[in-house]
């Protein structure tokens, strides 16, 4: 059975720390893996890593894939209380291109 | 503002009673889904749509879910007879068929059963 199994379940830093957030994954025909942020709300996307090593950046926030381990990385660099929310993963497969979600790693920043 | 829409944001039922909601994607997705969400866990899968077809309906779902997207845009789904553990966050997403797997979420109906 497909499954997404992240860790930590809830993490609380202080401000200006860096965290990392992981992922491993179990998905038939392995398409993609991808981070989501929500916050009181829906989930808005964050990043899609199709291939293995490639770093993919977007401000403070970067993500990477080990297709070899299944598993991929979330780093957030000097965070803020903004980053507070759940950060969802989720596999996607070739075959329909439903996405398989782990339950997601509660960030709490304090101040 | 071109992003998912959902309607109602809330509803509030009593038990037995029927209820629908509507989404909207974004204007050029092919690709329509339906998830529920529960405190602390990841969206669940229900249904996805390519256009009007309805492609896949998860095993887990109850006869009394249903859900349409007669035109290929917008999509309803229905809960008959709702019971209490039907209260949830329902959220549709759509993807485009160039990344059919990123897929763009609106904000969600949050419906409570009484």
């Amino acid at each position: 059975e497909d499954k997404v199994v992240q860790s930590p379940l809830s993490l609380v830093v202080h401000e200006g720390d860096t965290v990392t957030l992981n992922c491993s994954y179990e998905v038939t025909n392995f398409r993609s893996l991808l981070w989501y942020k929500q916050e009181k709300k829906a989930p808005t996307f964050l990043f899609m890593l199709t291939s293995s090593g490639i770093e993919k950046k977007s401000g403070r926030l970067s993500s990477i894939l080990d297709k070899k381990e299944l598993f991929s990385i979330l780093n957030i660099t000097a965070t803020q209380t903004g980053d507070s929310a759940v950060y969802l993963c989720a596999g996607s497969s070739d075959s329909n291109y439903q996405l398989i979600w782990g339950a997601g790693t509660k960030l709490i920043i304090k101040p | 503002d071109t992003g998912v829409s959902q309607d109602p944001r809330h509803k509030i039922t009593k038990r037995g009673q029927n209820v629908t909601f509507r989404c909207d994607p974004i204007s050029e997705h092919n690709r329509l889904y339906w998830y529920r969400q529960t405190l602390g866990q990841g969206p669940e899968f229900l249904t996805y749509f390519q256009n009007e077809a309805q492609l896949e309906k998860s095993r887990l779902l109850s006869d009394r879910f249903s859900a349409e997207r007669p035109k290929g845009s917008f999509s309803t789904l229905e809960i008959q007879r709702t019971e209490q553990g039907d209260s949830a966050m329902y959220l549709c997403a759509s993807s485009s068929g160039d990344r059919p797997d990123t897929q763009y979420f609106g904000p969600g109906t949050r419906l409570t059963v009484l």
